[in-house]
């Protein structure tokens, strides 16, 4: 089936630097990528959702200037986190609605620690 | 109220035993319903999707239910490896912008 390629798989990093995340989709265009995170024992929780060429749409309490969604071509969308602080630490995750499947493909997720 | 309820669990079920859990969704208008599973620090994984007229794939058997707006997950035969989170999603009305309930724990014992 479709994939998505999410990358890095984990990463740690000093309060206040900033940490890029891509997710890209293989094998199929993604015109939209949903961007989520999941803190411990929580459900994911819907950060923003990219749309390919045009600016992201960001749910309510998500700083737009805090986590930078940039989708600039049908197959790669990315979320940098900026200015990183330990609240930040969560499990985030892209996900993309694949063309005639059902569901939605998730890329394997990035764990971010900030110290 | 939250926007997808389940019961948290954890389940603790003896393998081989038949269990089913359910999910109540707040939006009538929501249209796609489904089932993931998702492992320890792991991303979810699509389990089923649920149509209206119920759906079965082996071992798995889900139901929505529109006039009380629930979906259930039952599952038969229940093996060590369906241990995991199973989150229950609905969309959030004409969109596709998905609800995620929190997951209910099921751990399967030998």
């Amino acid at each position: 089936g479709a994939v998505v390629s999410q990358h890095p798989s984990w990463v740690i990093c000093k309060s206040g630097t900033s940490v890029k995340i891509e997710c890209r989709s293989l094998d199929f265009q993604a015109t939209t990528m949903f961007w989520y995170r999941q803190f411990p024992k929580q459900s994911l929780m819907l950060m923003a959702t990219s749309n390919e060429g045009s600016k992201a749409t960001y749910e309510q309490g998500v700083e737009k200037d805090k986590f930078l969604i940039n989708h600039a071509s049908l197959t790669l969308s990315t979320l940098t986190v900026t200015s990183a602080h330990p609240e930040d630490s969560s499990f985030y995750i892209c996900s993309a609605r694949v063309p005639g499947e059902d569901g939605y493909t998730f890329g394997s997720g990035t764990r971010l620690t900030v110290v | 109220r939250k926007e997808v309820e389940q019961d948290p669990g954890p389940f603790n079920v003896p393998e081989g035993a038949t269990v089913a859990f359910n999910c109540t969704y707040s939006n009538s208008a929501s249209q796609s319903f489904f089932w993931y599973r998702q492992d320890c620090r792991k991303e979810p994984k699509l389990l089923m999707s649920v149509y209206s007229s119920g759906n079965e794939d082996g071992r798995f058997t889900a139901q929505l239910n529109r006039a009380s707006q629930y979906i259930s997950l039952l599952i038969r035969d229940s093996k060590l490896s369906d241990s995991a989170t199973y989150l229950c999603v609905v969309n959030k009305g004409s969109n596709y912008q998905l609800i995620w309930g929190a997951g209910t724990k099921l751990i399967i014992k030998p």
